[in-house]
């Protein structure tokens, strides 16, 4: 029962570089959901999706890109990392609206 | 436009001391979710309780308890007779209508419970 997974867990990038991370589940949840957390500031929704197909912006989307392209998986993509990107990412999904929030183990990236 | 403080930063408690921990919202809506979670210094983040606007009842789990009050725009949470175990950081959360029921997270309580 692996639930929400994340990979990679740990990436270090040069600034101006470029990668994806990846989330999945295997709940057939339909609401996904990329969240960062600095310290002393919580958990910031960078991006989310109500659906296959959809996605939105969150509080913090700036710099940030993601695809839904299948229900299972949520991409998010960083065309040019900055360290002000820097960060723990979290990936999260629900079954419902308001719902329970399933995270992942979080990735650490860290831009240099 | 939806807000979540936790004014308490850091909390440090002896074990089996009981710790509470504020956590107030801002919202303009009347339907609304309340949330609290959980996160251990292993990193993940663990689900604790989920409460409507609607209901006002307090809520007690093992050695969890949490107390909403609407009229004061509060969701407290409080740890008896804390263990090492409990020391984590603690999220209070919010979802409303008006904010498309995005989760919006307060900055975090880091409870420490010393042996």
């Amino acid at each position: 029962n692996a639930g929400v997974t994340q990979t990679p867990k740990f990436r270090v990038l040069k600034t101006g570089q470029s990668m994806t991370l990846l989330c999945a589940q295997d709940m057939n949840h339909e609401y996904m959901y990329w969240y960062r957390q600095d310290p002393g500031m919580g958990l910031r929704l960078i991006h989310y999706s109500v659906g296959e197909g959809t996605t939105a912006k969150g509080e913090v989307p700036d710099g940030y890109n993601v695809s839904r392209l299948k229900k299972q998986n949520f991409l998010l993509g960083l065309e040019s990392a900055a360290p002000s990107q820097t960060s723990v990412y979290f990936c999260a999904s629900s079954l419902r609206v308001a719902g329970e929030l399933f995270f992942g183990e979080g990735s650490r990236l860290t831009v240099l | 436009a939806q807000k979540v403080t936790q004014a308490q930063t850091e909390i440090s408690v002896v074990e089996k001391e009981d710790v509470t921990l504020d956590c107030v919202y801002e919202t303009r809506d009347t339907t609304y979710y309340l949330f609290w979670y959980k996160q251990p210094p292993s990193g993940e983040l663990v689900f604790l309780i989920r409460r409507n606007s609607f209901d006002e009842q307090n809520e007690i789990s093992g050695r969890y308890s949490w107390n909403f009050q609407k009229s004061t725009s509060s969701f407290n949470f409080t740890i008896t007779a804390s263990q090492v175990v409990d020391s984590a950081v603690y999220f209070c959360a919010l979802s409303s209508v008006a904010n498309d029921y995005k989760l919006s997270f307060g900055a975090g309580t880091t409870v420490t419970v010393r042996a």
